[in-house]
């Protein structure tokens, strides 16, 4: 079935360090794909998103691109600060059922100043 | 703030009890989905209601059921509770009854329960 595959945390990185954080899918057919994080003591928040492959989704400084070829949508940051500290979650919701959106494990990242 | 407002924010209560969690969508969205997040396994996805419909259905134990009322809140109960439920739940809601064309889930702040 579908499913996200994301990078075991935590990851604990220094102020303005470059950031990474792998996501690959398993999905019939071309899903769309998201980053969405989680702030101490929030909900999940959309960060970015891909629909189609080779498309970029870009907010707050966070990057990923769709990757078809490698079935694959990792995060960057060129330079982190200490309020990126959060819970950061990969998504895809399959076309096959709009409904339902399924996301990865999570990855906590903690930022050192 | 979301706009997606859940209560109670935390409860506490112990094994073979049963509890209700409540969410409140935006104003305006018509689906709720509901999510349990534990350290061991992730983010679930439980259940999901369209305008008072249930739509889809994932992971959820026959212990636990959901429904949405008119005026589009929904509630979750769990009930003979179990140690291995404490987790925290979310809810989260969308206008559209899929997500596809937006991608966008508008999440509460979660109802943490822990069954002691």
């Amino acid at each position: 079935g579908d499913s996200v595959t994301q990078m075991e945390g935590p990851v604990t990185l220094s102020e303005e360090a470059f950031l990474t954080i792998n996501c690959t899918y398993t999905a019939t057919g071309y899903p769309s794909l998201f980053w969405y994080v989680q702030y101490p003591g929030e909900g999940l928040q959309l960060l970015l998103k891909a629909t189609k492959a080779d498309d970029k989704g870009s907010n707050k400084g966070f990057e990923a691109t769709y990757r078809k070829e490698t079935t694959s949508f990792h995060l960057e940051k060129g330079s982190v600060q200490v309020s990126d500290s959060a819970v950061y979650f990969c998504a895809l919701i399959p076309r096959s059922s709009a409904s339902k959106i399924i996301f990865g494990s999570g990855t906590r990242l903690s930022i050192r100043p | 703030d979301s706009g997606v407002t859940q209560t109670p924010k935390h409860l506490i209560t112990a094994t073979g009890q049963r509890v209700t969690l409540r969410c409140s969508p935006r104003s305006g969205d018509l689906s709720v989905y509901w999510y349990q997040q534990s350290l061991d396994q992730g983010l679930q996805f439980l259940i999901q209601y369209y305008n008072g419909e249930e739509r889809a259905k994932g992971n959820i134990l026959e212990r636990f059921s959901a429904q949405q009322f008119p005026d589009l809140h929904s509630e979750l109960n769990l009930s003979s509770l179990e140690l291995g439920d404490s987790a925290l739940y979310f809810c989260a809601s969308s206008v559209v009854n899929g997500v596809s064309n937006t991608g966008e889930l508008f999440f509460g702040e979660g109802s943490r329960l822990t069954v002691l």
